[in-house]
Protein backbone atom coordinates (compact mmCIF):
# COMPACT_ATOMS: atom_id res chain seq x y z
CA UNK A 1 0.00 0.00 0.00
CA UNK A 2 1.50 3.64 -0.74
CA UNK A 3 -0.28 5.94 2.24
CA UNK A 4 2.99 7.88 1.18
CA UNK A 5 3.77 9.17 -2.37
CA UNK A 6 6.76 11.18 -3.71
CA UNK A 7 5.86 11.71 -7.39
CA UNK A 8 9.12 12.78 -8.69
CA UNK A 9 11.98 11.16 -8.48
CA UNK A 10 14.35 13.86 -8.99
CA UNK A 11 14.98 17.26 -9.14
CA UNK A 12 17.88 19.43 -10.26
CA UNK A 13 18.68 22.85 -9.03
CA UNK A 14 21.04 25.79 -8.97
CA UNK A 15 22.98 26.55 -6.18
CA UNK A 16 21.21 29.61 -4.23
CA UNK A 17 17.77 28.67 -5.86
CA UNK A 18 14.94 27.44 -3.97
CA UNK A 19 14.41 23.70 -3.69
CA UNK A 20 10.80 22.35 -3.41
CA UNK A 21 10.22 18.67 -2.78
CA UNK A 22 6.45 17.41 -2.70
CA UNK A 23 5.03 14.50 -0.81
CA UNK A 24 1.16 12.90 -1.05
CA UNK A 25 -0.56 11.09 1.47
CA UNK A 26 -3.70 9.52 1.85
CA UNK A 27 -4.43 8.49 5.46
CA UNK A 28 -5.77 11.53 6.87
CA UNK A 29 -5.01 9.86 10.96
CA UNK A 30 -1.15 10.67 10.82
CA UNK A 31 -0.10 12.24 13.59
CA UNK A 32 3.61 13.69 12.20
CA UNK A 33 4.76 14.26 9.06
CA UNK A 34 8.78 14.01 8.35
CA UNK A 35 11.43 14.58 6.12
CA UNK A 36 14.84 12.39 6.49
CA UNK A 37 17.76 12.93 3.72
CA UNK A 38 19.91 10.36 2.94
CA UNK A 39 23.49 10.15 1.11
CA UNK A 40 24.86 6.60 -0.26
CA UNK A 41 25.76 4.61 1.95
CA UNK A 42 24.63 5.64 4.94
CA UNK A 43 20.89 5.48 6.39
CA UNK A 44 18.51 8.30 6.45
CA UNK A 45 19.42 11.47 9.08
CA UNK A 46 16.01 13.10 10.71
CA UNK A 47 15.71 16.70 8.60
CA UNK A 48 12.58 18.18 9.60
CA UNK A 49 9.08 17.22 10.84
CA UNK A 50 5.89 18.79 11.38
CA UNK A 51 3.09 17.93 13.96
CA UNK A 52 -0.53 17.09 11.94
CA UNK A 53 -2.00 20.47 13.71
CA UNK A 54 0.54 22.99 12.43
CA UNK A 55 0.70 24.24 8.98
CA UNK A 56 4.55 25.36 9.11
CA UNK A 57 7.55 24.58 10.62
CA UNK A 58 10.86 26.17 9.89
CA UNK A 59 14.71 25.19 10.67
CA UNK A 60 17.05 27.34 9.16
CA UNK A 61 17.35 26.66 5.29
CA UNK A 62 15.06 24.51 5.57
CA UNK A 63 10.85 24.86 6.00
CA UNK A 64 8.20 22.10 5.79
CA UNK A 65 4.38 22.95 4.89
CA UNK A 66 1.38 21.13 5.63
CA UNK A 67 -2.01 21.38 3.82
CA UNK A 68 -4.37 18.77 5.04
CA UNK A 69 -6.86 19.64 3.15
CA UNK A 70 -5.24 18.70 0.40
CA UNK A 71 -2.80 15.84 2.02
CA UNK A 72 -0.16 17.43 0.73
CA UNK A 73 3.37 18.75 2.15
CA UNK A 74 6.43 19.68 1.09
CA UNK A 75 9.70 21.04 1.98
CA UNK A 76 11.48 23.99 0.94
CA UNK A 77 15.39 24.39 1.10
CA UNK A 78 16.47 28.03 0.69
CA UNK A 79 19.08 28.76 -0.43
CA UNK A 80 19.97 25.47 -1.93
CA UNK A 81 23.53 24.13 -1.37
CA UNK A 82 25.60 21.77 -3.30
CA UNK A 83 25.68 19.78 0.02
CA UNK A 84 22.18 19.87 -0.03
CA UNK A 85 22.30 16.97 -2.99
CA UNK A 86 21.17 13.88 -1.77
CA UNK A 87 17.86 11.22 -1.74
CA UNK A 88 14.99 13.23 0.67
CA UNK A 89 12.33 10.83 2.19
CA UNK A 90 8.88 11.75 3.23
CA UNK A 91 7.24 9.93 5.77
CA UNK A 92 4.49 9.66 7.82
CA UNK A 93 3.64 8.76 11.89
CA UNK A 94 1.03 7.39 13.42
CA UNK A 95 2.04 7.95 17.29
CA UNK A 96 -0.14 5.60 19.13
CA UNK A 97 0.55 2.55 16.21
CA UNK A 98 4.44 3.47 16.44
CA UNK A 99 3.50 2.96 12.13
CA UNK A 100 5.87 4.97 9.97
CA UNK A 101 5.58 5.09 6.28
CA UNK A 102 7.79 6.35 3.74
CA UNK A 103 7.40 8.01 0.57
CA UNK A 104 9.82 6.44 -2.55
CA UNK A 105 12.46 9.22 -2.26
CA UNK A 106 13.11 12.13 -4.78
CA UNK A 107 16.94 12.71 -5.48
CA UNK A 108 18.07 16.45 -5.00
CA UNK A 109 21.07 17.77 -7.15
CA UNK A 110 22.11 21.46 -6.43
CA UNK A 111 24.29 22.41 -9.34
CA UNK A 112 27.24 24.56 -8.15
CA UNK B 1 25.29 9.87 22.57
CA UNK B 2 26.06 7.19 20.50
CA UNK B 3 23.96 6.47 17.53
CA UNK B 4 22.43 2.78 16.05
CA UNK B 5 24.78 0.53 15.52
CA UNK B 6 24.54 -2.07 12.96
CA UNK B 7 26.65 -5.15 11.55
CA UNK B 8 27.87 -6.01 9.10
CA UNK B 9 27.79 -2.86 6.59
CA UNK B 10 28.06 -5.42 3.54
CA UNK B 11 27.23 -9.46 3.17
CA UNK B 12 27.50 -11.11 -0.05
CA UNK B 13 25.80 -14.52 0.13
CA UNK B 14 24.33 -16.78 -2.66
CA UNK B 15 20.58 -18.24 -3.26
CA UNK B 16 19.45 -20.82 -0.54
CA UNK B 17 22.27 -19.61 2.09
CA UNK B 18 21.45 -17.87 5.49
CA UNK B 19 22.16 -14.53 6.56
CA UNK B 20 22.37 -12.65 9.56
CA UNK B 21 22.09 -8.80 10.82
CA UNK B 22 22.61 -7.25 14.18
CA UNK B 23 21.37 -3.76 15.63
CA UNK B 24 22.33 -1.93 19.12
CA UNK B 25 19.70 0.79 19.28
CA UNK B 26 19.81 4.25 20.77
CA UNK B 27 20.31 3.72 24.90
CA UNK B 28 17.00 4.07 26.24
CA UNK B 29 14.87 4.00 22.92
CA UNK B 30 12.25 1.07 23.50
CA UNK B 31 10.82 1.01 20.17
CA UNK B 32 12.86 -1.02 17.23
CA UNK B 33 12.48 -0.68 13.86
CA UNK B 34 13.83 -3.48 10.79
CA UNK B 35 13.38 -2.02 7.25
CA UNK B 36 14.06 -3.28 4.04
CA UNK B 37 15.11 -0.72 1.34
CA UNK B 38 15.29 -1.67 -2.70
CA UNK B 39 17.37 0.59 -4.69
CA UNK B 40 14.82 2.97 -6.38
CA UNK B 41 12.29 2.43 -3.30
CA UNK B 42 11.39 3.91 0.43
CA UNK B 43 11.94 1.98 3.26
CA UNK B 44 9.67 -0.88 3.92
CA UNK B 45 8.65 -2.21 7.56
CA UNK B 46 9.22 -5.51 8.19
CA UNK B 47 9.10 -5.90 12.13
CA UNK B 48 8.69 -3.44 14.85
CA UNK B 49 9.59 -4.42 18.38
CA UNK B 50 8.45 -2.09 21.79
CA UNK B 51 11.11 -3.43 24.20
CA UNK B 52 11.06 -7.00 23.81
CA UNK B 53 7.78 -7.66 22.52
CA UNK B 54 6.65 -7.62 18.69
CA UNK B 55 4.46 -4.75 17.88
CA UNK B 56 3.84 -5.05 14.18
CA UNK B 57 5.31 -7.73 12.07
CA UNK B 58 2.18 -8.09 9.09
CA UNK B 59 5.11 -7.42 6.33
CA UNK B 60 7.69 -9.87 7.39
CA UNK B 61 8.31 -12.81 5.70
CA UNK B 62 7.87 -15.36 8.15
CA UNK B 63 8.47 -18.46 6.04
CA UNK B 64 11.90 -17.40 5.16
CA UNK B 65 12.67 -14.07 7.90
CA UNK B 66 12.71 -14.13 11.90
CA UNK B 67 13.70 -11.53 14.61
CA UNK B 68 14.30 -11.59 17.74
CA UNK B 69 15.21 -8.64 20.45
CA UNK B 70 17.18 -9.73 23.59
CA UNK B 71 15.95 -8.71 26.64
CA UNK B 72 15.08 -5.35 24.88
CA UNK B 73 18.08 -3.89 23.79
CA UNK B 74 19.82 -5.58 20.74
CA UNK B 75 18.04 -7.05 17.72
CA UNK B 76 18.91 -9.66 15.29
CA UNK B 77 17.10 -10.33 11.91
CA UNK B 78 17.37 -13.30 9.98
CA UNK B 79 17.21 -14.59 6.49
CA UNK B 80 16.71 -18.70 5.57
CA UNK B 81 17.46 -19.16 3.11
CA UNK B 82 18.03 -16.01 0.95
CA UNK B 83 16.17 -15.71 -2.40
CA UNK B 84 17.55 -13.29 -4.68
CA UNK B 85 15.08 -10.76 -4.05
CA UNK B 86 16.26 -10.43 -0.84
CA UNK B 87 19.02 -8.05 -2.25
CA UNK B 88 18.39 -4.40 -0.60
CA UNK B 89 19.91 -2.59 2.63
CA UNK B 90 17.99 -3.33 5.72
CA UNK B 91 17.87 -0.86 8.17
CA UNK B 92 17.26 -0.68 12.20
CA UNK B 93 16.22 2.25 13.70
CA UNK B 94 14.93 3.02 17.41
CA UNK B 95 12.53 5.83 18.24
CA UNK B 96 12.31 8.72 20.38
CA UNK B 97 8.89 10.98 20.67
CA UNK B 98 8.21 11.51 16.72
CA UNK B 99 11.51 10.81 15.38
CA UNK B 100 13.23 7.79 14.10
CA UNK B 101 16.75 7.42 13.82
CA UNK B 102 18.53 5.21 11.79
CA UNK B 103 21.69 2.99 11.73
CA UNK B 104 23.86 2.74 8.55
CA UNK B 105 22.70 -0.26 7.08
CA UNK B 106 23.35 -3.41 6.23
CA UNK B 107 23.89 -4.08 2.27
CA UNK B 108 22.93 -7.36 1.33
CA UNK B 109 23.88 -9.05 -2.14
CA UNK B 110 21.86 -12.54 -2.94
CA UNK B 111 23.80 -14.11 -5.94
Amino acid sequence: DQQVKQNSPSLSVQEGRISILNCDYTNSMFDYFLWYKKYPAEGPTFLISISSIKDKNEDGRFTVFLNKSAKHLSLHIVPSQPGDSAVYFCAALLYEGNDMRFGAGTRLTVKP
Amino acid sequence: EAGVAQSPRYKIIEKRQSVAFWCNPISGHATLYWYQQILGQGPKLLIQFQNNGVVDDSQLPKDRFSAERLKGVDSTLKIQPAKLEDSAVYLCASRTGEKLFFGSGTQLSVL
